[in-house]
């Protein structure tokens, strides 16, 4: 069966450090990967996807992920966290037939000053 | 601005009521999809309609039934409502209903919040 962990709950970093959210997935075919965010009271956005090719993905707002197949992994990272991305982070597989989205609990990330 | 509009924004209604939300696609979108999200969870996949058919459904009774109209609007109707149906209610749309692709961006409207008291 499909699914996504986010093992962490909560995360709080300070501006201008660094920052990295985990995400284990468990999916029987190659699987579709994406990460989006969303700030309080509002939708998705999209972060970045992998698909193939290329396991180090870059996306939006200077965000990066690494497909990594032996760990089961697609971690997101920032190398400097700016205090605008605070918000909830979620891990997401998508299925490869349809457009359906297994989603993770989600990370909500803190920045303090 | 991902061009999915979903109405009403917010909503407060009794148990046991009727609702319906609605959602317009983005320009060129012909795939609905409805996701539930409870306080502090992950969306939940609820079911897919791609030209006007329901092509996908997840774990959601039949009480979650849903409509797609020939300009590729959407509606989630939910009937009985129960307390644990409180959540916000989230569209996505994008072009094609088979796969995500490399080329399938998926969009996601801003949601409508439903609380059942």
């Amino acid at each position: 069966a499909q699914s996504v962990t986010q093992p962490d709950i909560h995360i709080t970093v300070s501006e201008g450090a660094s920052l990295e959210l985990r995400c284990n997935y468990s999916y029987g075919a190659t699987p579709y990967l994406f990460w989006y965010v969303q700030s309080p009271g509002q939708g998705l956005q999209l972060l970045l996807k992998y698909f193939s090719g290329d396991t180090l993905v870059q996306g939006i707002k200077g965000f990066e992920a690494e497909f990594k197949r032996s760990q089961s992994s697609f971690n997101l990272r920032k190398p400097s966290v700016h205090w605008s991305d605070a918000a909830e982070y979620f891990c997401a597989v998508g299925a490869n037939t349809g457009n359906q989205f297994y989603f993770g609990t989600g990370t909500s990330l803190t920045v303090i000053p | 601005e991902t061009g999915v509009t979903q109405s009403p924004t917010h909503l407060i209604k009794t148990r046991g009521q009727q609702v319906t939300l609605r959602c317009s696609s983005q320009s060129g979108h012909n795939t609905v999809s409805w996701y539930q999200q409870a306080l502090g969870q992950g969306p939940q996949f609820i079911f897919q309609y791609y030209r006007e058919e329901e092509n996908g459904r997840g774990n959601f009774p039949p009480r979650f039934s849903g409509l797609q109209f020939p300009n590729y609007s959407s509606e989630l109707n939910v009937n009985a409502l129960e307390l644990d149906d409180s959540a916000l209610y989230l569209c996505a749309s994008s072009q094609g209903g088979s796969t995500h692709g490399a080329g399938n961006t998926i969009y996601f409207g801003e949601g409508s919040w439903l609380t059942v008291v």
